[in-house]
């Protein structure tokens, strides 16, 4: 069993759809991201998270650190939003572990 | 201010040979980790560096193998290349232990 589960694994939304992505962890950590990472292969950091919640636009991304689950929101969701999302944990120093990632496909 | 920049972006090998993927982290970062990342899956830790010692290494073969240089910016070295080695390398750079800030990656293809 991976040590992070992402689900679901792809997911075509329509444009203006609410979208959820959760993430699932049972290890110990000291902080949770969310990533994007677009088809050329480069990925940049949307969240990173220790506890509660965090709003940037149209994303809200929530952890519960007791019962070791994150969920990342996409409100209104747009074609340019189409990308894979990440969910990673540091877990002990600088050592990331990295979901398997979600495909979003988001369609006009 | 360049962000974490890595090279070449894209590399053909054949079966057997050797590779070297550089990555330079952003100016102050004093930390730097590499990534596997093979179609379809997400990334895999390989190496970690903090002031050009090794502290930290994922669950690969001895063929693999990094340092990193007094400017901070590191190597990796992949020797006796097999088709499975093909992926998605990436490099992140860090100043705190929670953020990492990534490149664009190397693509390695073996043929």
């Amino acid at each position: 069993k991976n040590e992070v589960e992402q689900s679901p694994q792809n997911l075509t939304a329509q444009e203006g759809e609410f979208i959820t992505i959760n993430c699932s962890y049972s290890v110990g950590i000291s902080a949770l991201h969310w990533l994007q990472q677009h088809p050329g292969g480069g990925i940049v950091s949307l969240f990173m998270l220790s506890s509660g919640k965090k709003k940037h636009g149209r994303l809200i991304a929530t952890i519960n650190i007791q019962e070791k689950h994150s969920s990342l929101h996409i409100t209104a969701s747009h074609p340019r939003d189409s990308a894979v999302y990440i969910c990673a944990v540091v877990s002990g120093t600088y050592k990331y572990i990295f979901g398997t990632g979600t495909r979003l496909k988001v369609l006009a | 201010d360049a962000g974490v920049t890595q090279s070449p972006t894209h590399l053909i090998k054949t079966r057997g040979q050797h590779v070297t993927l550089r990555c330079s982290p952003i100016s102050g970062h004093k930390s730097v980790s590499w990534y596997q990342q093979v179609l379809g899956q997400g990334p895999q830790f390989i190496f970690q560096y903090y002031e050009k010692e090794e502290r930290g290494r994922g669950n690969f073969p001895d063929r693999f193998s990094a340092r990193q240089f007094p400017n901070y910016s590191s190597e990796l070295n992949v020797n006796a290349l097999l088709l499975g080695d093909s992926a998605l390398y990436l490099c992140a750079s860090s100043l705190t232990y929670t953020e990492a800030f990534f490149g664009q990656g190397t693509r390695l293809t073996v043929v």
